[in-house]
């Protein structure tokens, strides 16, 4: 099975609405990256995460090694945060490679 | 910063060809990483340079891929005799940290193997 389970798919939102997306692990996450794919394709780098929460203008995002889960939270939903959610988890030890999850694809709708 | 810099940005081969895709990582990043994108298999890994020194190439297909990084300012990503299962898009990131940090991706290469 999928060693990070994100959820939901797919999400629809109605501008200046709020929603959380979820991220489980099967794998012994240390740390947990959070990236946005653009509808141009690039990755851009929401968060970096050790066990807590971070908060950076409208988004926050928390994750909880011992219970296996990040989430990210998205607050006064605009049309820019269109496009595809990706978390990504390390596994420790001295190995920094990232295991993905299969995205979130958000729409923002006026 | 002109972030991480991947060329060409689009290749299309002929199936049988030889690909090389190259990666500039951001300017004092230690370890840099290859990934790639498909439509059913998602990001996947491939592999990963720490002070360009190969750490773990668990993701790359044996027989036909592999990777260098003869100097701190590129990689490189050769696939010999491409096949159409190939194409992806191939993304390099790299990070300050050789232990770990936050990931910086570049635009990606799409390849299209014909």
């Amino acid at each position: 099975g999928d060693k990070v389970k994100q959820s939901p798919s797919a999400l629809s939102l109605q501008e200046g609405t709020n929603s959380a997306l979820r991220c489980n692990f099967s794998i012994a996450a240390t740390t947990v990256q959070w990236f946005l794919q653009n509808p141009r394709g690039s990755l851009i780098n929401l968060f970096y995460l050790v066990p807590g929460t971070k908060e950076n203008g409208r988004l926050k995002s928390a994750f909880d090694s011992k219970e296996s889960y990040s989430t990210l939270h998205i607050r006064d939903a605009q049309l820019e945060d269109s496009g595809t959610y990706f978390c990504a988890a390390e596994a420790g030890g001295s190995n920094a490679k990232l295991t993905f999850g299969k995205g979130t694809k958000l729409s923002v709708k006026s | 910063n002109a972030g991480v810099i991947q060329t060409p940005r689009h290749k299309v081969t002929g199936k049988g060809q030889e690909a090389t895709l190259w990666c500039e990582p951001i300017s004092g990043h230690s370890a840099v990483f290859w990934y790639r994108q498909t439509i059913v298999q998602g990001l996947e890994f491939l592999t990963y340079f720490r002070n360009q020194a190969p750490i773990d190439d668990s993701g790359m297909p044996k027989e036909r891929f592999s990777a260098q990084m003869p100097n701190q300012s590129h990689s490189t990503l050769k696939i010999q005799s491409t096949q159409p299962q190939d194409s992806a898009v191939y993304l390099c990131a790299s990070s300050r940290d050789w232990g770990g940090g936050t990931q910086y991706f570049g635009p990606g290469t799409r390849l299209l193997v014909l």
